[in-house]
């Protein structure tokens, strides 16, 4: 079956522009959930949804936020970026029984903020 | 969460097998032990995941002793394919929707 597909797979931005980025789970996962990947800070949780709701948020600013569509795919936004934003974004879909399968992550979006 | 604490780094020779300990004294009653792969550029990718004793399968093998304050993830006759970085995260399963990734113990196989 189809892995976790995010896209775009590199962006480049200047500072203060917003991006969109996108995560398409395994089909059959409800939980979405987004991870930002930096070598300062290793692999930090930003946000997870289950069914078109937040359910758990990381110690993000505002300026991060996300959503879920019915269909599970899910769209986190960074608006006015900074440097400091440039990182490696993370998706990951989980079944209900995360027990039996773990998380599935996808290959990530390159973010570079210049 | 429970905070894990594994090695920074290991290196190791194709065909040996590889043990990476894993402590989490923290560890709750329903928490599961979870161990992930990552290579450059990539997701992490689920290897196994345990809740008590031994648990294996075709890439690896997990052994956690009866206090489950610790685990080791065993993998057999290392190829240098299997040079990644390797994270062990523990939690509840069945809700538990926020992993706590901690620095991850980054092997090197050599030749």
């Amino acid at each position: 079956k189809a892995g976790v597909t995010q896209t775009p797979r590199y962006l480049i931005k200047t500072r203060g522009q917003q991006v969109t980025l996108s995560c398409s789970p395994i089909s059959g996962h409800r939980s979405v959930s987004w991870y930002q990947q930096t070598p300062g800070q290793g692999l930090q949780f930003l946000f997870e949804y289950f069914s078109e709701t937040q359910r758990n948020k990381g110690n993000f600013p505002g300026r991060f936020s996300g959503r879920q569509f019915s269909n599970s795919r899910s769209e986190m936004n960074v608006s006015t970026l900074e440097l400091g934003d440039s990182a490696l974004y993370l998706c990951a879909s989980s079944p209900r029984r995360v027990q039996d399968y773990g998380y599935t992550f996808g290959s990530g979006t390159r973010l570079t903020v210049v | 969460l429970a905070k894990t604490t594994q090695p920074i780094s290991m290196d190791s020779y194709e065909g040996q097998e590889v043990n990476i300990t894993c402590s989490h004294n923290n560890i709750a009653t329903n928490d599961y032990i979870t161990w992930y792969q990552q290579f450059p550029s990539q997701g992490p990718r689920f290897i196994i995941q345990g809740y008590k004793t031994k648990v294996t399968n075709e890439v690896a093998s997990l052994f956690i002793p009866a206090d489950r304050k610790s685990s080791t993830l065993s993998l057999p006759r290392v190829s240098l394919s299997d040079t990644a970085v390797y994270y062990c995260l523990v939690g509840g399963a069945g809700g538990y929707n926020k992993l706590i990734f901690g620095a991850g113990t980054r092997l090197a196989v050599h030749p």
